[in-house]
């Protein structure tokens, strides 16, 4: 069965430092990888994925994410995290070529302070 | 653009009691799924469609029942309502074609309790 790991329920991070949400995962075959953020009382929002290629992939609003297969990695980064990125981050999963669903982790509430 | 809308926003439910969470998407997508979140558990895949007429369970489906007749609606019933179905459900799509699969769009979401 894929799994997803997001070892930190909480991170904090200083305005302008760099952040790293961590997630690591477990699927069958090739995996297809996903970030979304959410805000508080709102719906779940695609941030950027990985589907094949480069294993630094670029998204929405200066996040990126680097893929490391031999670790089964998918950390989410951001060079100068802002207080605005406050926020529930999730990692999903599902394996590539497959009609199963995304698997979602158990989340990080990420804390920028000013 | 309105997306996907989900209703009612809240409900309150006594043991037993019945209902039914609608959503509808405008974005002509394929596949629909509703998703429960529970505190420290992430989200929990309960019923997906991946088109009119087809649906399919998903990891916990048990008190649920699901229906897609059109494209754009694919409400999800609670059959007797239950303390452990308290949660906040949300709806989400997305294409089916493989390289959009897993970009969802969901909706703002609706807090059930269960008394």
């Amino acid at each position: 069965a894929q799994s997803v790991a997001q070892p930190e329920d909480q991170v904090n991070v200083a305005e302008g430092n760099p952040l790293t949400v961590k997630c690591t995962y477990s699927v069958s075959g090739n995996p297809y990888l996903f970030w979304y953020v959410q805000y508080p009382n709102r719906g779940l929002q695609f941030l950027l994925k990985y589907i094949t290629g480069d294993n630094l992939v670029k998204g929405s609003y200066g996040f990126e994410a680097e893929f490391n297969k031999s670790q089964t990695s998918f950390h989410l980064k951001k060079p100068s995290a802002l207080v605005s990125d406050s926020a529930l981050y999730f990692c999903a999963v599902r394996p590539s070529g497959s009609a199963r669903q995304l698997t979602f982790g158990s989340g990080t509430q990420l804390t920028v302070l000013p | 653009n309105a997306g996907v809308t989900q209703t009612p926003k809240f409900q309150v439910l006594k043991t037993g009691q019945s209902m039914t969470l609608q959503c509808a998407q405008d974005m002509n997508h394929e596949y629909m799924s509703w998703y429960r979140q529970d505190p420290g558990m992430g989200l929990r895949l309960i019923h997906y469609s991946v088109g009119a007429g087809i649906t399919d369970q998903g990891e916990v489906p048990n008190g649920y029942n699901v229906s897609r007749s059109t494209t754009e609606d694919f409400p999800l019933r609670l059959l007797s309502a239950a303390p452990s179905q308290t949660s906040v459900y949300f709806c989400a799509s997305s294409y089916s074609t493989s390289g959009r699969a897993g970009e969802l769009f969901f909706g703002e979401g609706s807090r059930l309790t269960v008394l």
